[in-house]
């Protein structure tokens, strides 16, 4: 069956330093990636996606590339802000059913 | 406008009691969803509707029944309130089941079972 493995957090970084969360997948098939983002007391909000290998999502600078070849998605921002402070959630869907999350990553982000 | 809205926001409830949780969406979408957020923030498909017909059924206890009474509208209804069965609740919509796909999700409703 299909399965996200996302790092565990939280997360705890100084406001300008870079990110990475790791994210790593098991599916059936060619799945479509994605990188959704919860803020406190919100609903989650779709960050990125990439629907094939090799391609690179990409927003508000953050970038995820597709690897086919290490099954994985990891996120990456050059310098993160305060506002940056949320849950960072890997998905995919291999066209089988729907999304399939990972268990969330926290990240705090400091003054 | 609110593409995805939820209601309430917030349920607090005693044990064996039934409920809903209602959500609209005005996207024009033909798909829906209802998952499950718990304590440590893992999200679980529970339902999904594609134009008004149940696609997705996950192994959710009988005790929860969607209905969809048009593409618009997915409300939850939870009978016999569970301690368990606190957690928040999202619904979700899209354009349509395709893998592609992007779900737009609503702010949630926090159940707590007394």
């Amino acid at each position: 069956g299909n399965s996200v493995t996302q790092m565990e957090g939280p997360v705890t970084l100084s406001e300008e330093a870079f990110l990475t969360i790791n994210c790593t997948y098991t599916a059936t098939g060619y799945p479509s990636l994605f990188w959704y983002v919860q803020y406190p007391g919100e609903g989650l909000q779709l960050l990125l996606k990439a629907t094939k290998a090799d391609d690179k999502g990409s927003n508000k600078g953050f970038e995820a590339t597709y690897r086919k070849e290490t099954t994985s998605f990891h996120l990456e921002k050059g310098s993160v802000q305060v506002s940056d402070s949320a849950v960072y959630f890997c998905a995919l869907n291999s066209g089988y059913s729907t999304l399939t999350f990972g268990k969330g990553t926290m990240l705090l982000v400091s003054p | 406008d609110t593409a995805v809205s939820q209601t309430p926001k917030y349920l607090v409830t005693q044990m064996g009691n039934d409920k809903s949780i209602k959500c609209e969406q005005n996207l024009g979408h033909d798909t829906m969803y209802w998952y499950k957020q718990d304590s440590k923030k893992f999200l679980k498909i529970m339902f999904s509707y594609n134009n008004k017909e149940l696609i997705i059924n996950e192994t959710v206890p009988n005790r929860f029944s969607p209905k969809s009474p048009d593409k618009a509208h997915l409300n939850l209804h939870i009978n016999s309130l569970e301690l368990g069965d606190s957690a928040v609740y999202f619904c979700a919509s899209s354009q349509d089941s395709n893998r592609n796909e992007k779900l737009f999700f609503g702010s949630g409703t926090q159940l707590s079972v007394l």
